[in-house]
């Protein structure tokens, strides 16, 4: 069964600091990996998504990487600002029990201090 | 486009009570998933659905019910409300899930906050 863990569970910075969100899967074979943001209240926005062949992606201040062997992935977020106070989930997409399914992490909350 | 939209926001149901929570997406979509989030943990699949007339159980389908009788709308029912039912749950919808050269990425409503006493 996949499990996806996210680490820290919460995470306090100034504003402008550069900072990076950690996860981890245990079943490297993934179709790909999806980085998503929720804000309270809200539905989940996706930031990036890597396929598994692949071993970045960037958007603006955003990068994520994937290293599939070692069942990790990051998600760099440079200049912070106080509008990126969210949580952040991680979700990857695999082949389980015959379907393809998307589990997710606990995430990671970051409040990002003006 | 409004994307994917969730009916009711937020409910209170009395156990044993059943209800119907209503989702639509104009993109066009042929995937379509229910998952529902309980406090500090991830998001969980209830079901899904590959096209109209298809639907799958995913991780924590008990207690609940789907049907798929067009691309737009993908209703989730709950016949016998229990309070183990208490979360938020989302609607979401993509082009496809496995790539083939196409965008699968996921869209996502607002969510169903679901009180059960």
């Amino acid at each position: 069964k996949q499990e996806v863990t996210q680490i820290p569970a919460a995470l306090s910075v100034p504003e402008g600091e550069n900072l990076v969100l950690n996860c981890s899967f245990t079943d490297s074979a993934i179709y790909n990996l999806q980085w998503f943001r929720q804000d309270p209240g809200k539905g989940l926005t996706s930031l990036l998504l890597i396929q598994s062949s692949q071993r970045e992606q960037t958007s603006g201040r955003l990068n994520a990487s994937l290293d599939k062997s070692s069942g990790r992935s990051t998600l760099y977020i440079a200049a912070s600002q106080p509008g990126d106070s969210a949580t952040y989930l991680c979700a990857v997409l695999y082949s389980g029990a015959g379907s393809y399914q998307l589990t997710f992490g606990k995430g990671t909350k970051l409040s990002v201090i003006p | 486009n409004a994307g994917v939209t969730q009916t009711p926001k937020f409910r209170i149901l009395k156990i044993g009570q059943s209800m119907t929570l209503q989702c639509t997406q104009d993109m066009n979509h042929n995937y379509m998933y229910w998952y529902r989030q309980d406090p500090g943990m991830g998001l969980k699949l209830i079901y899904y659905s590959v096209g109209a007339g298809i639907t799958d159980k995913g991780e924590v389908p008990n207690g609940y019910n789907v049907s798929r009788s067009t691309t737009e709308d993908f209703p989730l029912r709950l016949e016998l409300a229990a309070p183990s039912q208490t979360s938020v749950y989302f609607c979401a919808s993509s082009y496809s899930m496995v790539s083939r050269g196409l965008q699968e990425t996921q869209y996502f409503g607002p969510g169903t906050r679901l009180l059960v006493l």
